[in-house]
């Protein structure tokens, strides 16, 4: 059974980078044709797509994002990451991880989400 | 970048059918099959529930259905329940390898 949870700082100040991590359990990152992504809600809003790694390391990115994302992933630890530079209010969300092994349109298991606000 | 349109809100009764539409902006919605929707009840995360524009996710009832008919995808619930009670989410993977949600759809049973 696939799990996953994110862990990382609640509160990120205004300009700084936001970092979070993905563990995850019940399946390896680096298993052929799994896919791992970070997605993220902002408080009573819908749900935003940030980026998705692949299973070979290719990740892709929602342009609105204007590079300030990167995801990578650690297969000797089971775990990937998230790091957003550059944050600001608009970024305060509950940033849920999740993933599928099988294919990279839709994400069948997602970890419990984590808020995190930015402010000073 | 394509967008996706939900309708804001839907409603039924106990025993009803309701259907959520989801319509895309851009070629891909019209020719990809690659659509999904996800059930998220109050402060939890979403759930997959239809993939690939109609195929039932493992353990997801048979009162859920999904289709599509040119840029629109529909997703049906029938027989509704209490518990049916969330908002709903439509997704795109594009052409391009970007996933595009819709902005989501609360559904209340009256």
């Amino acid at each position: 059974h696939l799990q996953l949870q994110e862990s990382g700082p609640g509160l990120v100040k205004p300009s700084e980078t936001l970092s979070l991590t993905c563990n995850v359990s019940g399946a390896s990152i680096g298993s052929y044709n799994s896919y791992w992504g970070w997605i993220r809600q902002s408080p009573g809003k819908g749900l935003e797509w940030i980026g998705t790694i692949y299973y070979s390391g290719t990740t892709y990115y929602n342009p609105s994002l204007k590079s300030r994302g990167t995801i990578s992933s650690d297969t000797s630890r089971n775990q990937f990451s998230l790091k957003l530079t550059s944050v600001t209010a608009a970024d305060t969300a509950i940033y849920y991880c999740a993933g599928d092994q099988y294919e990279s349109s839709w994400f069948k298991d997602w970890g419990q989400g984590t808020l995190v606000t930015v402010s000073s | 970048q394509s967008a996706l349109t939900q309708p804001p809100s839907v409603s039924g009764s106990p025993g009803q059918s309701v259907t959520i539409s989801c319509t895309g902006t851009s070629s891909d919605a019209g020719t990809s099959n690659r659509v999904a929707w996800y059930l998220q009840p109050p402060g939890t995360a979403p759930k997959l529930i239809i993939y690939e524009a109609r195929n039932r996710a493992l353990g997801v009832s048979g009162r859920f259905s999904g289709s599509k008919s040119g840029n629109t995808a529909s997703l049906t619930i029938s027989g509704l329940q209490a518990e049916d009670e969330a908002d709903y989410y439509c997704s795109l993977h594009t052409g391009s390898n970007t996933l595009i949600f819709g902005g989501g759809t609360k559904l209340t049973v009256l």
